[in-house]
C-alpha cells in the first residue's frame, strides 16, 4: 500500500509570494495534519483536518491556511512568504481524529529567498 | 506551556558503546513516540509507548516510559554506524479532541569507529 505522498518535493519562492503544498493520505485515513520543521528543530504542529473540517490549529499566523477535500487529500497554503517560512513541511495522516498513530510523508522542502 | 525536552542534543558515540537519550515532558499525555530522521528525510516511527512501565525493543534500540516521572528513555546498545541519525521524542494527543504531537528538539547521534 502507498504511504503518505506529498508534492512538490522541493520548492523555491521569493518573499511575498504565495505557495500551495499538497498531501495525499494513506488510503482509508480520514485525518491529515501538517507540521513545519525548521532546520535543526523538531516539527511544530500547524493544523489537523478531519472529515474536511479543521479540528486543531497550532500557533501560526493567519497567513497559513489549509483545506481538506472529499477524497481526504489536503492542501496547505502560505501567503506573503517570509524568509522564516523556509522549512520542511510534513504531512501526516491517521485513521481517526484523536488517538490513532500518525504516519508521516516525505515532506516538501520550501526555500524562501 | 507544554514542553518536551530531550538531552543530550548532540551525541558522539564510539561503535560498540552503550548510551541513553532522555525525554522529559511537562504535562500528562496519552502516548509517547520515538522517531528517527535521516538528513533531508521524513520521520520514521520507531516506538509507540502507551502506558506506564511500557518497554519496547527493536534491534539495538530499547525505549521505556515512566508516566509518573514524565520521562522516557531511548537506550542504544552496542552502537553501529547505521544508527547515526536524529532521534525525536513526541507526546500527544492532549485534551481538546485533536491529534496534535509536540516534539522535542531532537538528539543528533553520530556513531564513529
Amino acid at each position: 500500500d502507498a504511504g503518505v505522498t506529498q508534492s512538490p518535493t522541493h520548492l523555491i519562492k521569493t518573499r511575498g509570494q504565495q505557495v500551495t503544498l499538497r498531501c495525499s493520505p494513506i488510503s482509508g485515513h480520514k485525518s491529515v495534519s501538517w507540521y513545519q520543521q525548521v532546520l535543526g528543530q523538531g516539527p511544530q504542529f500547524i493544523f489537523q483536518y478531519y472529515e474536511k473540517e479543521e479540528r486543531g490549529r497550532g500557533n501560526f499566523p493567519d497567513r497559513f491556511s489549509a483545506r481538506q477535500f472529499p477524497n481526504y487529500s489536503s492542501e496547505l497554503n502560505v501567503n506573503a512568504l517570509l524568509l522564516g517560512d523556509s522549512a520542511l513541511y510534513l504531512c501526516a495522516s491517521s485513521w481517526d481524529r484523536v488517538f490513532d498513530e500518525q504516519f508521516f510523508g516525505p515532506g516538501t522542502r520550501l526555500t524562501v529567498l | 506551556e507544554l514542553k518536551v525536552e530531550q538531552n543530550p542534543l548532540f551525541l558522539s558515540m564510539q561503535e560498540g558503546k552503550n548510551y541513553t537519550i532522555y525525554c522529559n515532558y511537562s504535562t500528562t499525555s496519552d502516548r509517547l513516540y520515538w522517531y528517527r530522521q535521516d538528513p533531508g528525510k521524513s520521520l520514521e516511527s520507531l516506538f509507540v509507548l502507551l502506558s506506564n512501565g511500557a518497554v519496547k525493543q527493536e534491534g539495538r534500540l530499547m525505549a521505556s516510559l515512566d508516566t509518573k516521572a514524565r520521562l522516557s528513555t531511548l537506550h542504544i546498545t552496542a552502537a553501529v554506524h547505521d544508527l547515526s541519525a536524529t532521534y525525536f521524542c513526541a507526546v500527544g494527543p492532549f485534551s481538546g479532541g485533536y491529534n496534535k504531537l509536540i516534539f522535542g528538539a531532537g538528539t543528533r547521534l553520530a556513531v564513529h569507529p
